[in-house]
């Protein structure tokens, strides 16, 4: 599976704009960027992939590197509940592949 | 909006006992999935399910586990004899295809606690 990088911790104020990274250097040209994210003790939560271009959706924005070695999950104003762990993924949908999670982010929001 | 959905909630057994989990994916979705966590640590991929066959196992996922789709509706992880280390939370996915495959949708966990 291809790898990918994600700082442990990043800290945010509340309703201030987010940037949480992830670096994929060994992507393949078929695999998507998936960011999932998990609530305190809830199941993990699906928030947002991509391809190629920067993506937008209800509850986020994915900036997308032009070399795709990269990508950043953009939450516009972060609340108290966005306060999670964010998993940056690899999936490659040319055929079944399960999704396997790493340790993520863990992101705090600052009141 | 369509959920997937667990039962039980919380469960707990002692050790040695059979332990059955449901879930109830979402109704179109055709890959099923199961993972488990372990308090303070990763989510970890057990098994997947597609086309009424197992399609992917992790080594966890030893004979002591099996799943089934015994209706067309629910999918159910059942644990022949619970060990203490099997306590976690585990968490039922499902997806559709294609592009979408890799949008899995979670319930909310179901809680073993194995005494």
């Amino acid at each position: 599976d291809a790898k990918t990088t994600q700082p442990n911790s990043m800290e945010s104020n509340e309703e201030e704009p987010v940037h949480l990274p992830c670096n994929h250097s060994t992507i393949s040209g078929t695999d998507y960027i998936h960011w999932y994210r998990q609530l305190p003790s809830q199941g993990p939560e699906y928030v947002i992939h991509g391809l190629t271009s920067n993506v937008n959706n209800r509850m986020a924005s994915l900036a997308i590197a032009e070399d795709r070695k990269s990508s950043t999950l953009i939450l516009h104003r972060a609340t108290l509940r966005d306060a999670a762990v964010y998993y940056c993924i690899l999936h490659n949908s040319g055929g079944y592949q399960k999704v396997t999670f790493g340790t993520g982010t863990k992101l705090q929001v600052i009141p | 909006e369509p959920e997937v959905t667990q039962t039980p909630s919380h469960q707990v057994t002692q050790m040695g006992q059979e332990v059955i989990l449901r879930c109830v994916p979402i109704s179109n979705h055709l890959y099923f999935y199961w993972y488990r966590q372990i308090l303070g640590q990763k989510v970890e991929f057990l098994v997947s399910f597609y086309n009424n066959e197992i399609s992917e196992k992790s080594e966890i996922f030893d004979d002591q586990f099996s799943v089934e789709r015994p209706d067309g509706s629910n999918f159910t992880l059942k644990i022949r004899s619970t060990k203490l280390e099997d306590s976690a939370m585990y968490f039922c996915a499902s997806s559709g295809i294609g592009a979408r495959a890799g949008e899995l949708f979670f319930g909310e966990g179901s809680r073993l606690t194995v005494l």
